[in-house]
């Protein structure tokens, strides 16, 4: 697509259940990232994939999270047994390589709501 | 260990007014800078770069930003703001030679523009 895409926009969820969150990077686009933007506050680096070498899982809150990267297409976020601290923005970016000098595509966001 | 920050959380200025938001970084490497504008319900939009060479850089919608090494410092500048410039902006870093060995982008607190009619 022309973009990145993520799904879905909004999505509400009892407190304890999973939750996925799905991004489709920008076509050839070998780097995906994760982030998380809680109200009013900053980015806060979750993961980084780089093509089929091993992800940057560096930014992940707890176990409780965990993404997958099919080769160099969608993404998905997994936020189990979901708290209400992980009410948040999920934004995820790609660029065209993540070792290069390239800016990061954002898409627009799943907005998670727990109740 | 690589750091943004944003010290202002938010700008006011007139429209037509010059504005400039700031932007200081750490990074034990060459820095490569970004800013990022977010719009109300948004994600995050690109406006400009700095990689190498020179210190002034253009970006969208008429902004630009100057690289100064000795102070550590990426400030984003306007000459005339105009209402529709209000927004989040965010500061960004990266190590993209690794010595901090990962290739993640590392953004400030965000800095809430408001340019006022």
């Amino acid at each position: 697509g022309a973009g990145v895409s993520q799904s879905p926009s909004n999505k509400v969820t009892e407190k304890g259940k999973d939750v996925e969150l799905r991004c489709d990077p920008i076509s050839g686009h070998t780097a995906l990232y994760w982030y998380r933007q809680r109200l009013g506050q900053g980015l806060e680096f979750l993961i980084y994939f780089q093509g089929n070498s091993a992800p940057d899982k560096s930014g992940l809150p707890s176990d409780r999270f965990s993404a997958e990267r099919t080769g160099e297409s969608v993404s998905t976020l997994t936020i189990q047994r979901t708290q209400q601290e992980d009410s948040a923005v999920y934004l995820c970016a790609s660029s065209s390589d993540g070792r290069l000098n390239t800016e990061a595509f954002f898409g627009q966001g799943t907005r998670l709501t727990v109740v | 260990a690589q750091s943004v920050a944003q010290p202002e959380d938010q700008v006011n200025v007139a429209e037509g007014n010059p504005l400039t938001v700031k932007c200081t970084y750490s990074v034990s490497g060459n820095p490569y800078l970004f800013w990022y504008v977010q719009y109300p319900n948004r994600g995050l939009q690109f406006l400009l770069k700095y990689i190498t060479g020179d210190n002034l850089v253009k970006g969208s919608y008429g902004f630009e930003a100057e690289f100064n090494k000795s102070q550590t410092s990426f400030h984003l500048k306007k000459p005339s703001a105009l209402v529709s410039d209000s927004a989040l902006y965010f500061c960004a870093v990266r190590d993209i030679e690794g010595t901090s060995g990962t290739y993640k982008y590392i953004f400030g607190t965000g800095t809430r523009l408001k340019v006022l009619a």
